[in-house]
């Protein structure tokens, strides 16, 4: 079984400032994938940013990019010039590799960021 | 947006009654899977289907069933409801293919057992 820990219930930062979420996780799979998704108040899951275990390299998308470190089963995500828009809670998730098909994704328990203006 | 629809928005139901959540996923997606998230968690997974089929499911009882048609909209089914039933139901429609991890969630549907 697979877990998926965020250790900071709330976060808060300044319009323009950047901003780290963190996120460990535990399994026994060599080969998965996690990811960041963020709720807004719409409450619709948007996925932010994807990682592939076997890729040494960290994901970025546009401001948004992870800090993956596979032996120490550490994943956080880091908010660049952080915009108003930004505020959500955001939810790591981990979903091992099983060829096509399988959609199991394991959340952690999220954290509520908020930027502030 | 992404396509993919659930109804109601909102739900108020008794505890002791049955009801039916309805999902419509994202156009071509051939698999469904739903999640419960109680207030202040992070979702957790009930089930997948798949061409109709359930093919994976979480740590739930069967009270909790589900149908996908061939269209592939899909319900969630939910007898003898509890108080901690209440939750937020998340609808989420895949494309089954090698290298594909994306699901695309919807709404939600609030549901209240009182």
């Amino acid at each position: 079984a697979q877990t998926v820990t965020q250790s900071q219930p709330e976060m808060s930062v300044q319009e323009a400032e950047t901003v780290t979420l963190s996120c460990t996780y535990d399994t026994s799979e060599n080969n998965y994938y996690l990811f960041w998704y963020k709720q807004p108040p719409s409450r619709q899951m948007i996925l932010v940013i994807r990682q592939e275990a076997y890729k040494q390299q960290n994901a970025t998308e546009n401001r948004f990019s992870v800090n993956f470190q596979k032996a120490a089963k550490s994943f956080s995500l880091k908010i660049s010039d952080s915009q108003l828009g930004d505020t959500a809670m955001y939810f790591c998730a981990f979903i091992p590799y099983s060829g096509a098909g399988s959609y199991q994704l394991t959340f952690g328990k999220g954290t509520k960021l908020s930027v502030i203006p | 947006e992404t396509g993919v629809t659930q109804s109601p928005t909102h739900l108020i139901k008794t505890r002791g009654q049955q009801v039916t959540l309805r999902c419509s996923s994202q156009s071509g997606h051939n698999t469904v899977s739903w999640y419960q998230q109680a207030l202040g968690q992070g979702p957790q997974f009930i089930f997948q289907y798949y061409r109709e089929e359930e093919n994976g499911r979480g740590n739930f009882p069967p009270r909790f069933s589900g149908l996908q048609f061939p269209n592939y909209s899909s319900e969630l089914n939910v007898n003898a409801l509890e108080l901690d039933d209440s939750a937020l139901y998340l609808c989420a429609s895949s494309l089954a293919r090698q290298g594909s991890t994306e699901a695309f969630f919807g709404q939600g549907t609030r549901l209240t057992v009182v």
